[in-house]
Order: structure tokens, then C-alpha cells, then sequence
């Protein structure tokens, strides 16, 4: 069974300090996608970051990145220079990419919740 | 990207009555996915939506309660039904296209509570 686990429940972080959510992943598949996507109040859900398995560089948006380590099969979210908006409820996803067995469904970790204080 | 308006975004139901949330799409998807997010928590997938035919239940999750139809590739919708307090959720749809980097794409939600 393919499972994302987040270990962190709640995590804070003083604003223009750095900060790093850890997310690990258990698939037997070798050909897949890595997702954070963000949570605010609005409970909208929204993109943040995506990486592809096959590739070695971490991606990189902005003030976040992701430390993606396939044979540890973890993938972290480093925010630097966090800012009060970026307070959230942040949700680590996997999928495997399309093929005769795959179904396009997300599968999700169980979510940090991240505070960001003046 | 895809835009997603879901209607409505926040309802208040007695027990035991049934509720109607829709999902537009500004363009055609492939995909179209139903979530259950009770709150605080993480997102439980309910159902794949497949356009022309019976959509596809998560374990735990059946037809009964949660009738889905997907007329065409820019609509859905999800009923609720008989419900109870234990249905009080966020409900949200999302939409993806094969072959476009697996991106899902999702909608405001809505913001069920049942008294």
C-alpha cells in the first residue's frame, strides 16, 4: 500500500526565520509525483511545490524548496523567509504517474499545521 | 491551471434531509475527484467521478449516501444524503488532466453543517 506520512502535527516559526516540514513516503513504484500543497483559513487548497521522482534536482519555488531524498523516500518543505501569510495548514501528496494501474488519485499525508508569529 | 466554483460554499441542514453540492470547471478535465475533509484533518477521498458512467466509491463510501453525477467534462455534483451530524464536513472537488504533470487542481469546498 502506497502511504504518506507526516510526522509533525503543528510547528511554528517566527517570521523571516526559516523552516522545515518533513514529510516520508512508502510506494513500491518507481515513477511518480511529490506534491505540498497549502491550506489557509479559506480552506482553499493551493499548489505550492511539485517533484518529479526521476528527477535528482530539488525543486524550487521562490522562498520554498524541497529536499528530496528517493532512496530515504522523504520529501521536505524548507519556507525561508516565512511570512505571516504563509500560515497554513500544509499537506504532503504523492501520485503515481499515469499508467494500467494507476487510478490519478492523490494520496495524502495527515497535514502540519504551521503558525507563522510576528 | 483550472478554475473551480463549487456551490454552495456553506450550508446549514437538519437531519435526516439530503444537499446537492456542484462543481464547475472553466474548461474540459479528464479527472473530476470528490473529497470529505472533517475538521483539522487531512482530506479523504469519496469517489472518482467518470463522466458518462457510475462513479467510482473509496472504501467506506457508497452510492446510497453519496449519489455523484458527471453530465459532461466541466460538471459535477455530489449529494449528501439522509444526513447526519456526522456528515459535518468540508467538501471539496478537484480536477486533473492526464498527462499534464498529474497536477490536481481544487475547489473552494464547502462547508457543511448538520444539526
Amino acid at each position: 500500500a502506497q502511504t504518506v506520512t507526516q510526522s509533525q502535527p503543528e510547528m511554528s516559526v517566527q517570521e523571516a526565520e526559516t523552516v522545515t516540514l518533513s514529510c516520508t513516503y512508502d510506494t513500491s513504484e518507481n515513477n511518480y509525483y511529490l506534491f505540498w500543497y497549502k491550506q489557509p483559513p479559506s480552506r482553499q487548497m493551493i499548489l505550492v511545490i511539485r517533484q518529479e521522482a526521476y528527477k535528482q534536482q530539488n525543486a524550487t519555488e521562490n522562498r520554498f524548496s524541497v529536499n528530496f531524498q528517493k532512496a530515504a523516500k522523504s520529501f521536505s518543505l524548507k519556507i525561508s523567509d516565512s511570512q505571516l501569510g504563509d500560515t497554513a495548514m500544509y499537506f504532503c501528496a504523492f501520485i503515481t504517474t499515469y499508467g494500467s494501474s494507476n487510478t490519478g488519485k492523490l494520496i495524502f499525508g495527515q497535514g502540519t499545521t504551521l503558525q507563522v508569529k510576528p | 491551471s483550472a478554475v473551480i466554483s463549487q456551490k454552495p460554499s456553506r450550508d446549514i441542514c437538519q437531519r435526516g434531509t439530503s444537499l446537492t453540492i456542484q462543481c464547475q470547471v472553466d474548461s474540459q478535465v479528464t479527472m473530476m475527484f470528490w473529497y470529505r475533509q472533517q475538521p483539522g484533518q487531512s482530506l479523504t477521498l469519496i469517489a472518482t467521478a467518470n463522466q458518462g458512467s457510475e462513479a467510482t466509491y473509496e472504501s467506506g463510501f457508497v452510492i446510497d449516501k453519496f449519489p455523484i453525477s458527471r453530465p459532461n467534462l466541466t460538471f459535477s455534483t455530489l449529494t449528501v444524503s439522509n444526513m447526519s451530524p456526522e456528515d459535518s464536513s468540508i467538501y471539496l472537488c478537484s480536477v486533473s488532466n492526464r498527462g499534464l504533470n498529474n497536477e490536481q487542481f481544487f475547489g473552494p469546498g464547502t462547508r457543511l453543517t448538520v444539526l
